[in-house]
């Protein structure tokens, strides 16, 4: 079955500066990579996705990057803000049709004022 | 925006009682999760539903768990007797035919004592 690695595990970082955090995944067949955040006692919210046909995808101040050779896919946010603060959840899904979302591990972001 | 609702938001039941954790997926949502997530942990798939029927299921998901979809409208997931390393957060989650989204609902504590 689907493996998915996340690293880092903690995350501090400056309010204004850049936060990435990546993924590893093993079954080649995954072709649908969303991410989720996750703020405490709060169900994962979808921050955003990218399938398998583009290499990267931007909403605002968040881009996701894919490598499908590679396997690994990253979240990029930029100008980080206090509530950027949160746990932060890949996953990846072989969509097709019905097919399980596979969670990392979680990275927890910690921006510093 | 339409939700997924579940109920009870917190349970506390003692080792060996049956709890039952319902979920009212979004109406024309055709594929139903569930998922758990131990404090600190990562979110961990349990089981799919799809036309009725179970699609997938986890090793989590041994003989103690059964799900249900009784009406039409609810969608429940029941452990038959509860044990210590069951507490955790589960959380609900439907899906629309052809989008890969999937949305959660925001969970049920389940504390066993």
């Amino acid at each position: 079955g689907e493996n998915v690695e996340q690293h880092p595990s903690t995350l501090s970082v400056q309010e204004g500066d850049s936060a990435v955090i990546k993924c590893t995944y093993s079954d080649s067949a995954s072709n649908y990579f969303p991410w989720y955040k996750q703020e405490l006692g709060k169900r994962p919210q979808l921050i955003i996705d990218i399938r398998s046909n583009v290499g990267e995808k931007k909403d605002q101040r968040i881009a996701v990057t894919l490598n499908k050779t590679a396997k690994h896919f990253s979240l990029h946010i930029t100008e980080t803000q206090p509530e950027d603060s949160a746990v932060y959840f890949c996953a990846a899904s072989t969509y097709f049709g019905n097919e399980k979302l596979t969670f990392g591990t979680g990275t927890r972001l910690t921006i510093i004022p | 925006e339409p939700e997924v609702t579940q109920t009870p938001s917190h349970q506390v039941t003692q080792m060996g009682q049956e709890v039952i954790l319902r979920c009212v997926p979004i109406s024309n949502h055709l594929y139903f999760y569930w998922y758990r997530q131990i404090l600190g942990q990562k979110v961990e798939f349990l089981v799919s539903f799809y036309n009725n029927e179970i699609s997938e299921k986890s090793e989590i998901f041994d003989d103690q768990f059964s799900v249900e979809r009784p009406d039409g409208s609810n969608f429940t997931l029941k452990i038959r007797s509860t044990k210590l390393e069951d507490s955790a957060m589960y959380f609900c989650a439907s899906r629309q035919d052809g989008d890969y989204g999937y949305t959660f609902g925001s969970g049920t504590r389940l504390t066993v004592v």
